[in-house]
């Protein structure tokens, strides 16, 4: 059974790091794409990056592009997004998510990170 | 620009049938999109990948009330014997020529 397994809920202050994690089970962890997907409260779904564990290559949707970094461990099955400096508009939930390839979708999902971000 | 429009909101009856659409914006009518489920306080959940043929894959354990047609720009999700468990924000994402991952705003679909 393909699971993605996301880090618990966060609760941080503007400022500070932050590192959310996505552990990939039943299935091979390196031959697909790990997209992460923020969720504001309220609101829709936005795409934010993938990375390819395989090779550790992310890619940034340019509204997330210097926000975030997303990395992997393909030695423990596990792909990252990090933040260096959090702000209170980050509070959300954080989705992971499966892709096969860059040209199918989204066929996994992780049971989502919610970050809250107050001082 | 690669945009999927949907509309904010769907009501049908218990036992019916509701049809949501997405609209690819001008330019990408031949593009694939897939849909996706999320019910309330629950993470999203893979329905299917629809072609502009409108074939489609669904995802496992997708229940044959869930299908998926095409035309034009327009990409459909239809379900049929609406039961209280489809109520839930339905989302359309596509990915262009590759790393993108665009949704659609969501349609929120309420069970009467």
């Amino acid at each position: 059974e393909v699971q993605l397994v996301q880090s618990g809920a966060e609760v941080k202050k503007p400022g500070e790091s932050l590192e959310i994690s996505c552990k990939g089970s039943g299935y091979s962890f390196t031959k697909y794409w790990i997209g992460w997907v923020r969720q504001m409260p309220g609101k829709g779904l936005e795409w934010m990056g993938v990375i390819f564990p395989g090779d550790s290559d992310p890619r940034y949707s340019p509204s997330f592009q210097g926000q975030v970094t997303i990395s992997a461990d393909k030695s423990i099955s596990t792909a990252y997004m990090q933040w260096s400096s959090l702000k209170a508009s980050d509070t959300a939930m954080y989705y992971c998510a499966r892709r096969s390839t860059l040209y199918d979708p989204i066929d996994y999902w992780g049971q989502g990170t919610q970050v809250t971000v107050s001082s | 620009q690669l945009v999927l429009t949907q509309s904010p909101s769907a009501s049908a009856s218990l036992g019916a049938s509701v049809k949501l659409t997405c609209t690819l914006s001008s330019g990408h009518s031949s593009y694939a999109i897939a849909w996706h489920q999320q019910q309330p306080e629950k993470g999203p959940r893979y329905l299917m990948k629809l072609n502009s043929d409108g074939s489609h894959r669904k995802g496992d354990g997708i229940p044959d009330r869930f299908s998926g047609s095409s035309s034009g720009a327009e990409r459909y999700l239809t379900i049929s014997s609406l039961q209280s468990e489809d109520e839930a924000d339905y989302y359309c994402q596509t990915w262009g020529t590759g790393i993108r991952g665009e949704f659609g705003g969501g349609t929120k679909l309420t069970v009467l």
